[in-house]
């Protein structure tokens, strides 16, 4: 059960680059979650998604989009890659939307923006 | 918007002593709590969820959380310390209709 699987683990960037962090989840979960994790900042919402073609905002969206095709896959795009994204990406589903239900993390993405 | 505080960025116990880490919640409405550990350079792990069904909730690897509405508190607590149990933690509230929003996180060091 391979569970959130999160590509590439490792990548660097140069500034004004774009790139395409991918999320998969073979759970059939129907919620999706990006987070970006900073030291001393916690996990940090990027952008969620309650299903397939339904996305919205979290707390840090700006520069990032995302887009949920299918119940499987919820990449996120970095447009123009700035060294304030430098960071390690977490991907995490869950079942639904139930307030007792908790979420799966993916392995994490460290991407380092020169 | 439903919020937790994590207090002590760094805590530090000697093996086998009492581990206490500290979470308070923000909420108007009795909120969902989770604690998620993560381990060196992996993803984060569900340690354990209250639900409401009791106040006191047993979790993964001896550790427990109590929640207490009088205090807006559900502090993590584990009775003897291991080695194994140095990681980072986080508290977490499950806001509906969204997804979970995260504490800062505490550093567990364990010394011998």
């Amino acid at each position: 059960n391979a569970g959130v699987t999160q590509t590439p683990k490792f990548q660097v960037l140069k500034t004004g680059q774009s790139m395409t962090l991918q999320c998969a989840q073979d759970m059939n979960h129907e919620y999706m979650s990006w987070y970006r994790q900073d030291p001393g900042m916690g996990l940090r919402l990027i952008h969620y998604s309650v299903g397939a073609g339904i996305t919205d905002q979290g707390e840090v969206p700006n520069g990032y989009n995302v887009s949920r095709s299918t119940t499987e896959d919820f990449p996120l795009r970095l447009l123009s890659a700035a060294p304030s994204q430098t960071s390690v990406y977490f991907c995490a589903s869950s079942p639904d939307g139930g307030l007792n239900t908790e979420a799966f993390f993916g392995q994490g993405t460290r991407l380092t923006v020169v | 918007a439903q919020s937790v505080t994590q207090l002590g960025s760094h805590v530090s116990v000697s093996e086998g002593a009492l581990v206490l880490l500290r979470c308070n919640y923000s909420s108007s409405v009795p909120p969902y709590l989770f604690w998620y550990v993560q381990y060196p350079n992996q993803g984060l792990q569900l340690l354990l969820k209250y639900t409401s069904a009791a106040t006191l909730v047993k979790g993964i690897n001896g550790f427990e959380a109590e929640f207490k509405k009088s205090e807006t508190s559900f502090h993590l607590t584990k009775p003897s310390a291991h080695m194994s149990d140095a990681a980072e933690y986080f508290c977490a509230v499950n806001q509906a209709g969204t997804a979970l929003i995260f504490g800062k996180g505490t550093t567990l060091s364990v010394s011998s």
